[in-house]
């Protein structure tokens, strides 16, 4: 288990910039979530993935944020046109998931922080 | 909707101190509750969790016990060490959207030697 991995560790960009972020969850897990954290604060969720099928996007979402989990392993979370606002850390969680009720607890990575000049 | 309110800090402790940090919660089922830790530039780590009213979770020395009467989950620790310096976040799932954590604010903690 060598646990959820996170890339970059940090992303410094100008407004208006496209970026990527990268996720690698524990390996058998199905599920994956992506987080954001903002300073003082407690996570606030984003949006989740069992296997590859997107199930759920808060409305925190906005759409210029897109996220992709191709073959139901890694993810990707990309901003597109970013804001000052986005500044933030984005964390990414995994978990196994049995059915209704079942799910195990999330298992979180280092996060990647992001900053807007 | 789901939320965790959660008693501000910081807290600064010396160490061997005896330490709570309160938690409660606002939910309209039986929610699973959690307390993650998140050490210095490093991400959450799940400390301890309790799935159903009455039970305990423990772990590390941590211990925090379900209050439904109460809608409590509050974290002790009877002797901190200054290793357990960090922001402790007190959260629930609900059993039905249980794809989702809903975390509280946090709250820092200092322990001095």
């Amino acid at each position: 288990d060598t646990g959820v991995s996170q890339d970059p560790r940090h992303k410094i960009t100008k407004r208006g910039q496209n970026v990527t972020f990268r996720c690698d969850p524990i390996s058998e897990h199905n599920r994956l979530y992506w987080y954001r954290q903002t300073l003082g604060q407690g996570p606030e969720f984003l949006t989740y993935f069992q296997n590859e099928a997107q199930l759920e996007k808060s409305r925190l979402l906005s759409d210029r944020f897109s996220a992709e989990r191709p073959k139901g392993s890694f993810s990707t979370l990309e901003i597109q046109r970013t804001e000052q606002g986005d500044s933030a850390m984005y964390l990414c969680a995994s978990s196994l998931n049995y059915g209704q009720g079942s799910n195990q607890p999330q298992h979180f990575g280092d996060g990647t922080r992001l900053s807007i000049l | 909707g789901d939320s965790v309110t959660q008693m501000e800090g910081p807290v600064t402790l010396s160490e061997e101190a005896f330490l709570t940090i309160n938690c409660t919660y606002t939910a309209t089922g039986y929610p699973s509750l959690f307390w993650y830790v998140q050490y210095p530039g490093e991400g959450l780590q799940l400390l301890l969790k309790a799935t159903k009213a009455d039970d305990k979770g423990s772990n590390k020395g941590f211990e925090a016990t379900y209050r439904k009467e109460t809608t409590s989950f509050h974290l002790e620790k009877g002797s901190v060490q200054v290793s357990d310096s960090a922001v402790y976040f007190c959260a629930l799932s609900d059993p039905v959207n249980d794809y989702k954590l809903s975390f509280g604010a946090g709250t820092t903690v200092t322990v001095r030697a």
